[in-house]
């Protein structure tokens, strides 16, 4: 139990156009989805958490235009990187929690890895 | 200061030998205690969770955590080539949501 997968796993794209990751919890409710960034050999940075139904609440120092996530259902939401540029290339990965869990255990995705040339 | 502190290593043991993996933290208020095991270039994967003080063993894993020094463990016995990874601590409040901290991992190499 507790899947989360997220599509793409890879991508590289030109600089100036616009990409969509999508995270998805296969076999719980999501009530409550987080976005991390991800540098070689470092921790996870805190993009931005995410409700169903409600705006995302982004961590200081990131664009809100720039990184544009929606939260549409119990078990879809997308990061949508517009606008691509070289240091935007990153590890990108999702985090799912669901209501029934009273720990509020943050389930990974796999990642994906994007490149901007 | 960091909220939470982990040294990064690298940690390079033999195979079979004790594994110590720990953070420190500064705010008294987390309340949950997490430990996530990261692959290279895969998402982390959560490999055990305490709440509040004590300590938790599953199979070769124990969790230990020690509120009053605002210290946390994770020991791997009899550890594994497998085992091989980046060890991420991550702690939380009781409230507010569940956004959670993260330290920055520790990377292992267990040598065969």
């Amino acid at each position: 139990g507790a899947v989360v997968s997220q599509h793409p796993s890879r991508v590289i794209c030109k600089s100036g156009t616009s990409v969509k990751i999508e995270c998805r919890s296969l076999d719980f409710q999501a009530t409550t989805m987080f976005w991390y960034r991800q540098f070689p050999k470092q921790s996870l940075m805190l993009m931005a958490t995410s409700n169903e139904g409600s705006k995302a609440t982004y961590e200081q120092g990131v664009e809100k235009d720039k990184f544009l996530i929606n939260h549409a259902s119990l078990t879809l939401s997308t990061l949508t990187v517009t606008s691509a540029h070289p240091e935007d290339s990153s590890f990108y990965i999702c985090s799912a929690s669901g209501s029934r869990d009273p720990v509020g255990t943050q389930y990974f995705g796999p990642g994906t890895r994007l490149l901007v040339l | 200061q960091k909220e939470v502190e982990q040294d990064p290593g690298p940690l390079s043991v033999p195979e079979g030998a004790i594994v110590s993996l720990n953070c420190t933290y500064s705010n008294s208020a987390f309340q949950y205690f997490m430990w996530y095991r990261q692959y290279s270039r895969k998402g982390p994967e959560l490999l055990m969770y305490t709440y509040s003080s004590g300590n938790k063993e599953d199979g070769r894993f124990t969790a230990q955590v020690d509120k009053s020094s605002k210290y946390i463990s994770l020991f791997i016995r009899d550890s594994q080539p497998s085992d091989s990874a980046t060890y991420l601590c991550a702690m939380r409040l009781n409230t507010g949501g569940f956004k959670t901290i993260f330290g920055a991992g520790t990377r292992l190499f267990v040598k065969a």
